[in-house]
């Protein structure tokens, strides 16, 4: 199975801060790549597509990237409402693999 | 509007049955495939594996020997059985849609395994 390291695991940061979590895939899934966000109690919600790609409706302070085996989720200019865990997913091969979980939260 | 719905029961007895539905509307499964994902409190999601728009089936390995997908699609209905229920198999259960550029979800179904 394809291991995805994601890191850190919690981030504590500050309003309108820019900050950025990582995945790492352990093979080759070119860019399926999803990153998701989920708040308490909700089901999660897609943020990324093909690991650079904005899903409909998410406010352009989300940004995806990828280096090598490495891929980012940044988001410029922190808000409240942002505060929740983030999750990446590769979906290349089965079976599709999470990341282990980024809490973002309020330093 | 397409959307899915979790439903089956909240508590299952250790070694027992689980069976679930997602209910969906909006969309045919002829033409979009649903996947079923669970998430443990507290912890990450796992993917458990999808119903194909033909048909089709894939799973998860690591749940593959206890795990069926079927679906109806007169009924609109895609179900999922697990057998053998432990309880780290507690958890939130829920069906999904995903398209290439958009996601849909079901609320979920909390589960728990408990004599």
């Amino acid at each position: 199975d394809i291991q995805m390291t994601q890191s850190p695991s919690s981030l504590p940061a500050s309003l309108g801060d820019r900050v950025t979590i990582t995945c790492r895939a352990s093979q080759d899934i070119g860019n399926y790549l999803r990153w998701f966000q989920q708040k308490p109690g909700k089901s999660p919600r897609l943020m990324i597509y093909g690991a650079t790609n904005l899903a409909a409706g998410v406010p352009s302070r989300f940004s995806g990237s990828r280096s090598g085996s490495d891929y980012s989720l940044t988001i410029n200019s922190l808000e409240s409402e942002d505060m929740a865990i983030y999750y990446c997913l590769q979906h290349n091969e089965y079976p599709f693999t999470f990341g282990s979980g980024t809490k973002l939260e309020i330093k | 509007q397409v959307q899915l719905k979790e439903s089956g029961p909240g508590l299952v007895q250790p070694s027992e049955t689980l069976s679930l539905t997602c209910t969906v509307s909006g969309f045919s499964l002829t033409s979009y495939s649903v996947s079923w994902v669970r998430q443990p409190s507290g912890k990450g999601p796992e993917w458990m594996g999808r119903m194909w728009y033909d048909g089709d089936t894939a799973y998860n390995s690591a749940l593959k020997s206890r795990l069926s997908i079927s679906r109806d699609t007169s009924k609109n209905q895609v179900f999922l059985k697990m057998n053998s229920l432990q309880t780290d198999d507690t958890g939130t259960y829920y069906c999904t849609r995903w398209d290439y550029d958009f996601d849909y979800w079901g609320q979920g179904v909390m589960v728990t395994v408990s004599s």
